[in-house]
């Protein structure tokens, strides 16, 4: 079964730091990964998907994240906060197909002034 | 990006009653609908797999009965929350895939449920 782990339930960087949100994978299969952010109260709104193509992903919002297949992470990062950025970041699995994502537990970004 | 449509995004009931909340696709067919809950500051838990004109397939663990899935339209997918008791209250978000493999998932607004 396919699954993902993101490290650490709350990360908090300072305005114009860089963002670091990890996330490791389990699939038996290629994956197709994807990264989503939740502002309170509301759905989910991808930022970015890798889909077997390039291992470096670049999504909405000046985020990005790398496929690396030897340490089965695809961490998302962004060179600079903004105040914006503050929201609830998921990660998910997918496999090819009519298929539902499974999501990890969730990282929540604060970003200090 | 496709939209999908979800209604209502609060909702507010009494113990013991139904609520039905609606998913639309409102760009494209979906036969295939997710529905979701997510507890507060947890992450999302997949209730059952909507099929366009047959049954759903629920998650172990999901009370059917109490779930009420129907997916009588390609556009549409509806959750029905049968004999609501508070601990039903959740949010409630529904996605579905445009067709093709490996696609992204476009999800609804969310439906806050609170029973009281």
């Amino acid at each position: 079964a396919q699954s993902v782990t993101q490290l650490g339930s709350h990360v908090s960087v300072s305005e114009g730091a860089l963002v670091l949100l990890r996330c490791n994978y389990s699939s038996s299969v290629p994956p197709y990964l994807f990264w989503y952010v939740q502002y309170p109260n509301q759905g989910l709104q991808l930022l970015l998907k890798y889909t077997s193509a390039a291992t470096l992903v670049k999504g909405i919002n000046g985020f990005e994240a790398e496929f690396k297949k030897s340490e089965t992470s695809f961490h998302l990062t962004k060179p600079s906060a903004h105040m914006s950025d503050a929201a609830e970041y998921f990660c998910a699995v997918s496999d090819p197909g009519n298929t539902p994502l499974v999501f990890g537990k969730g990282t929540r970004l604060s970003v200090i002034a | 990006g496709a939209v999908v449509s979800q209604h209502p995004s609060r909702v507010i009931c009494k113990s013991g009653t139904s609520v039905k909340i609606e998913c639309r696709s409102l760009d494209f067919q979906a036969t295939t609908m997710f529905w979701y809950r997510q507890f507060p500051k947890q992450s999302l838990m997949l209730m059952a797999t909507s099929n366009e004109g047959s049954k759903a397939t629920y998650e172990q663990g999901v009370e059917k009965d109490k779930f009420l899935i129907n997916h009588a339209s390609l556009t549409l997918s509806t959750l029905t929350v049968t004999s609501a008791h508070p601990e039903d209250s959740s949010f409630y978000i529904c996605s579905a895939k445009l067709p093709g493999a490996g696609t992204e998932a476009f999800f609804g607004q969310g439906t806050r449920l609170t029973v009281v």
